[in-house]
């Protein structure tokens, strides 16, 4: 079955520290790939997205993620994180031939002074 | 400024009575969405719509409705049926050239009671 993965529920991090959110698929083929992110009663803001081409893709804020084909993984990352990067990650993807994003659960980051 | 508006933002109803949740965007976007989101369930899939007076339903579609007679606008109606009613509402659109990079309306709350 077509899963999207975020095996980590909560992570926390130290402010300054470095972050990285996990996202694995279960798909036939390469689907398109997307991170959002969503403050509190919020609604999501894409971060980033990967279609194809160059494996490490940057995004908004300062985070980049890389897309590894041999994993099925697409982490997120970020080398220092500020106490407003506190908030829930949400992994998404969607077949080229599919019409809607299909999401992990997501991750909830707590960032610790 | 363009972006999608969800109204209101908190809302609450008794059991047994159908409530109907607003979302307009102005991005001339084709595509509008509907989504569920509960925590720790990340967001589901309720009901599409990629064409004015077309729309197909989602994953989660029992105990909902809808409508798409603007391009605007893409009103959700929460029946009576729906089981388990209670939960944030999310509101996406997207254009049709770019179909996979959704943009997120703020959400609706909405509480049964």
């Amino acid at each position: 079955a077509q899963s999207v993965t975020q095996p980590d529920i909560h992570i926390t991090v130290s402010e300054g520290a470095s972050l990285e959110l996990r996202c694995n698929y279960s798909y036939g083929a390469t689907p398109y790939l997307f991170w959002y992110v969503q403050s509190p009663g919020q609604g999501l803001q894409l971060l980033l997205k990967y279609f194809s081409g160059d494996t490490l893709v940057q995004g908004i804020k300062g985070f980049e993620a890389e897309f590894k084909r041999s994993q099925s993984s697409f982490n997120l990352r970020k080398p220092s994180v500020h106490w407003s990067d506190a908030a829930e990650y949400f992994c998404a993807v969607v077949l080229p031939s599919g019409y809607a994003l299909n999401f992990g659960k997501g991750t909830s980051l707590l960032v610790t002074p | 400024d363009g972006g999608i508006t969800q109204s209101p933002k908190y809302l609450f109803r008794k059991e047994g009575q159908n409530v109907t949740l607003s979302c307009e965007q102005n991005l001339n976007h084709d595509a509008m969405y509907w989504y569920r989101q509960d925590p720790g369930q990340g967001l589901r899939l309720i009901y599409y719509s990629q064409i004015v007076n077309d729309f197909q339903k989602g994953d989660i579609a029992e105990g909902y409705s809808v409508s798409r007679e603007k391009k605007e606008s893409f009103p959700l109606t929460v029946t009576s049926a729906q089981k388990n009613p209670t939960a944030f509402y999310l509101c996406a659109s997207s254009n049709t050239e770019s179909s996979y990079e959704q943009y997120f309306g703020p959400g609706t709350r909405l509480t049964v009671t």
